[in-house]
């Protein structure tokens, strides 16, 4: 039973590059949320998907970064032309529901970013 | 607006003691979710412990606890009998009910980092 698949685990990237990172929630879970942690802080809410829908956005930079949830496939975060204040541990977490504050999200390992 | 305070940057503790890591919350709404999660030097967040707003007993888990006081807002989560391996940062976070203007995130602490000495 797998848990939520997140890759890769590390990216580097120059400046100007784009980065996309990769989440597969855990089975039977189609809710997947992104969070971001930047260092010696803790995490900040991005961005919340449904299959083929963004429910709830308002944690994500107005430019850039982008996230979709298909169908088909995993979820993606891109980040357009990246800039060092880019670098940070991206997290995404899986829940089986979305109706209830006990509904427990289970975290993917993360994928650290680094913008030389 | 919903906020999680953990005023603790650094704890010590000593192998096979006890210690409390501090969580204090605001939030308006009546329903809502708390949430301990660790993450250890690998970087990975491990769930631990969860309590509901309406949850009249505090909730535990193994060598963890949580010391819900509702009329203070805090949701301090204690660790029996530390082990060498709890070495890692904590982080409580929260969680409202879902309605029209919140989609259920989570909103974090900044995280309390624990060592344990052997």
């Amino acid at each position: 039973n797998a848990g939520v698949m997140q890759n890769p685990r590390h990216l580097v990237r120059r400046r100007g590059q784009e980065a996309r990172l990769r989440c597969s929630p855990m089975k039977g879970h189609s809710h997947v949320y992104w969070y971001r942690q930047l260092p010696e802080e803790g995490l900040k809410f991005m961005v919340y998907l449904q299959k083929e829908n963004i429910i709830d956005e308002s944690g994500m930079p107005k430019e850039r970064f982008s996230a979709e949830f298909p169908k088909e496939g995993p979820s993606i975060l891109r980040i357009q032309q990246v800039v060092r204040g880019d670098s940070a541990a991206y997290f995404c977490a899986s829940s089986p529901e979305q109706g209830s504050p006990t509904d427990t999200q289970y975290f993917g390992p993360g994928t650290r970013l680094t913008v030389l | 607006a919903q906020k999680i305070t953990q005023t603790q940057p650094g704890m010590f503790v000593q192998e096979k003691e006890a210690v409390t890591l501090d969580c204090t919350y605001d939030t308006s709404d009546p329903s809502y979710g708390l949430f301990w999660y660790k993450q250890p030097s690998s970087g990975e967040m491990i769930f631990l412990i969860y309590q509901g707003s309406y949850d009249q007993q505090n909730a535990t888990e193994g060598r963890y606890s949580l010391n819900f006081q509702k009329a203070r807002k805090s949701a301090n989560l204690v660790i029996s009998a530390s082990q060498l391996g709890d070495s890692a940062m904590y982080f409580c976070a929260m969680r409202e009910a879902v309605a029209s203007s919140n989609t259920g995130k989570l909103i974090f602490g900044q995280g309390t980092t624990l060592q344990v000495k052997p």
